[in-house]
């Protein structure tokens, strides 16, 4: 079975920029989160999608959105990039209804200029 | 609100020594725990898990926990370390409550392996 497969791996960006990140789940799971990890702050929880429909939320803001597809792929986006958001940003899915663990992808390492 | 609290950001073991990280949670109801390890460029991997039943779980590589309900912890161990054990451990709890799936991750402890 493959795994959770995150695209693209590494990308540069300016700042002011928008920057859209995909995640594939592995099949048959519906459930799809976002983490981002920095080393200040560890792995912060940005939003779970579950059936297209955002379920929770952390504390981030508007600039970061995402949103879930029918095959359960998700994207997410962050608007007006700022120093701040460069970090590794894990995608995690799991079957939501069982105990939840999370099959995380290998991340996307997004760095802003 | 449920919390992780893993204590030291960075532990130093010789090769061949117990390894202990330790973890504590702090959750109103009886909660599922999970360790992850995460290797430098790659995701998180789970290392093992606690749901209900048996307190002591074992996992991959030798690493085993064991679930302290009035110690509110779940303490991660490996009798004896190998080189391939540097990396780094979360511990992390998840709460299901009104339909919401929450997971919360402990800030990370890094193994050291000495030769």
């Amino acid at each position: 079975k493959a795994g959770v497969t995150q695209t693209p791996r590494y990308l540069i960006k300016t700042r002011g920029q928008q920057v859209t990140l995909s995640c594939s789940p592995i099949s048959g799971h519906r459930s799809v989160s976002w983490y981002q990890q920095t080393p200040g702050q560890g792995l912060q929880f940005l939003f779970e999608y579950f059936s297209e429909t955002q379920r929770n939320k952390g504390n981030f803001p508007g600039r970061f959105s995402g949103r879930q597809f029918s095959n359960s792929r998700s994207e997410m986006n962050v608007s007006t990039l700022e120093l701040g958001d460069s970090a590794l940003y894990l995608c995690a899915s799991s079957f939501r209804g069982d105990t939840g663990e999370l099959f995380f992808g290998e991340g996307s390492r997004l760095t802003v200029l | 609100a449920q919390s992780v609290t893993q204590l030291g950001s960075h532990v130093s073991v010789s090769e061949g020594a117990l390894v202990l990280l330790r973890c504590n949670y702090s959750s109103s109801v009886p909660p599922y725990l999970f360790w992850y390890v995460q290797y430098p460029n790659q995701g998180l991997q789970l290392l093992l898990k606690y749901t209900t039943g048996a307190t002591l779980v074992k996992g991959i590589n030798g690493f085993e926990a064991e679930f302290k309900k009035s110690e509110t912890s779940f303490h991660l161990t490996k009798p004896s370390a190998h080189m391939s054990d540097a990396a780094e451990y979360f511990c992390a709890v998840r709460k299901d409550s009104g339909g919401y799936q929450k997971v919360t991750f402990g800030t990370g402890t890094k193994l050291q392996v000495i030769p």
